[in-house]
């Protein structure tokens, strides 16, 4: 069965600092691995997502994510932090099999960045 | 623009009432998902449809109907059998549901117990 883990409910990171989100993943196969963010009281927004090819995948508003097979990770990261990039952010891998196709989602951590 | 709208956005249930919740999209998306949150539980699925007139229950699919007669529309029922239903809803569409492409979320619905 596949799992996904965000170790850490809550990241607090200075203004200008770099930040890491962490995700370890388990399923079968090679998988299809996404990052969300969500603002309160609003829907998640596609941030970046790792297929294939080189590990370090660039996305939306400045953010990347290093895919690690050997570890299972797929870390958020970000040079400089923003007060604006406050928010609940989800890792999720797409798994298929046996007809069903879905993304199983983290339990998010909650990103804050103090000015 | 092209997006996905989610209504109402807060809803009341009362006892043993059932209770549907709209989702539209207009963005020729042939997937469409609808999820639970609940907080510190993350995003739960509860039902999907890949295509019209077919859906396939997701992992809490208990207690909850849908439809799909529209490629535009996939409406949730909460029904009297959902004994907690108090949480955010979110629905969702992607181009198609065995891809590698994006799911596409509403700003959700709050459903909450009178």
């Amino acid at each position: 069965a596949q799992s996904v883990a965000q170790p850490e409910d809550q990241v607090n990171v200075a203004e200008g600092n770099p930040l890491t989100v962490k995700c370890t993943y388990s399923v079968s196969g090679n998988p299809y691995l996404f990052w969300y963010v969500q603002y309160p009281n609003r829907g998640l927004q596609f941030l970046l997502k790792y297929i294939t090819g080189d590990n370090l995948v660039k996305g939306s508003y400045g953010f990347e994510a290093e895919f690690n097979k050997s570890q299972t990770s797929f870390h958020l990261k970000k040079p400089s932090a923003l007060v604006s990039d406050s928010a609940l952010y989800f890792c999720a891998p797409f798994t298929s099999g046996a007809g069903s196709y879905q993304l199983t989602f983290g339990k998010g951590t909650k990103l804050s960045v103090i000015p | 623009d092209g997006g996905i709208t989610q209504s109402p956005k807060y809803l009341f249930r009362k006892e043993g009432q059932n209770v549907t919740l709209s989702c539209e999209q207009n963005l020729n998306h042939d997937a469409m998902y609808w999820y639970r949150q609940d907080p510190g539980q993350g995003l739960r699925l509860i039902y999907y449809s890949q295509i019209v007139n077919d859906f396939q229950k997701g992992d809490i699919a208990e207690g909850y109907s849908v439809s799909r007669e529209k490629k535009e529309s996939f409406p949730l029922t909460v029904t009297s059998a959902q004994k907690n239903p108090t949480a955010f809803y979110l629905c969702a569409s992607s181009i198609t549901g065995s891809s590698n492409q994006p799911q596409h979320f509403g700003d959700g619905t709050r459903l909450s117990i009178l």
